[in-house]
């Protein structure tokens, strides 16, 4: 199976800076048909997960543009330019090129500071 | 867009089993795969296993495979995740999340959770 790596663990960020956040899988994440299938969930407290970002960079309609994805191979990256007090939670990097399983990352938790 | 509504909150016994369900609100579970995801305490998101309503063919995580069973019935528009020998262990919040566009390689749909509770 894929194994998914996230750092850091938690990210305490103060309102309006940027925040970064990594994740790195043990094989490639490129598929057979061309397509990298590496996406972001957020986590809000006490909420189902809500996906942001699917193929690498492909924002979710209505989900703001302050979020960002980029990488490729198996180093990929979620930045947040500003972050607001909406955006605490956990987010998760997710593989689906390696299926079955499916596998996610353990998880990077943003709070304010 | 569609909306997946689960059923309630769950309290069971070790070595008993549970069955979720995942209803599709607002549209049918035929265009989509739905994927069950489990969150325990303290714990990241885990995948459990998916099935293609349309095609009735499921895939189990390794993890699970002898006890974990995953149906459909596209009459209804439902999901069925089935856990059988509970242990302490599977106490966690149970999702259900959907693939709903071509190629898409993710979850965009989810499930509102379901709690499910093993205790003595």
């Amino acid at each position: 199976d894929v194994v998914m790596t996230q750092t850091p663990l938690s990210s305490p960020v103060t309102l309006g800076q940027p925040a970064s956040m990594s994740c790195r899988s043990s094989q490639s994440l490129v598929h057979s048909d061309g397509n990298t299938y590496l996406s972001w969930l957020q986590q809000r407290p006490g909420q189902p997960p809500r996906l942001l970002i699917y193929k690498i960079s492909n924002r979710v309609s209505g989900v703001p543009d302050r979020f960002s994805g980029s990488g490729a191979g198996t180093d990929f990256t979620l930045n947040i330019s500003r972050v607001e007090a909406e955006d605490v939670g956990v987010y998760y990097c997710m593989q689906a090129t390696h299926f079955p399983p499916v596998t996610f990352g353990g998880g990077t938790k943003v709070e304010i500071k | 867009q569609v909306q997946l509504v689960q059923s309630g909150t769950e309290v069971k016994k070790p070595g008993s089993s549970v069955k979720v369900s995942c209803k599709a609100s607002g549209g049918t579970l035929n265009s989509h795969s739905i994927n069950w995801v489990r969150r325990a305490p303290g714990q990241g998101l885990e995948w459990m296993g998916r099935i293609i309503p349309i095609l009735g063919i499921a895939h189990s995580a390794q993890h699970f495979q002898d006890r974990v069973t995953i149906a459909a019935d596209t009459s209804s528009s439902t999901a069925f995740m089935e856990l059988t020998s509970l242990r302490s262990e599977d106490t966690a919040i149970y999702f259900c999340a959907g693939s709903t566009g071509e190629g898409l390689g993710a979850f965009d749909v989810w499930g509102q959770g379901t709690m499910v509770t093993v205790s003595s």
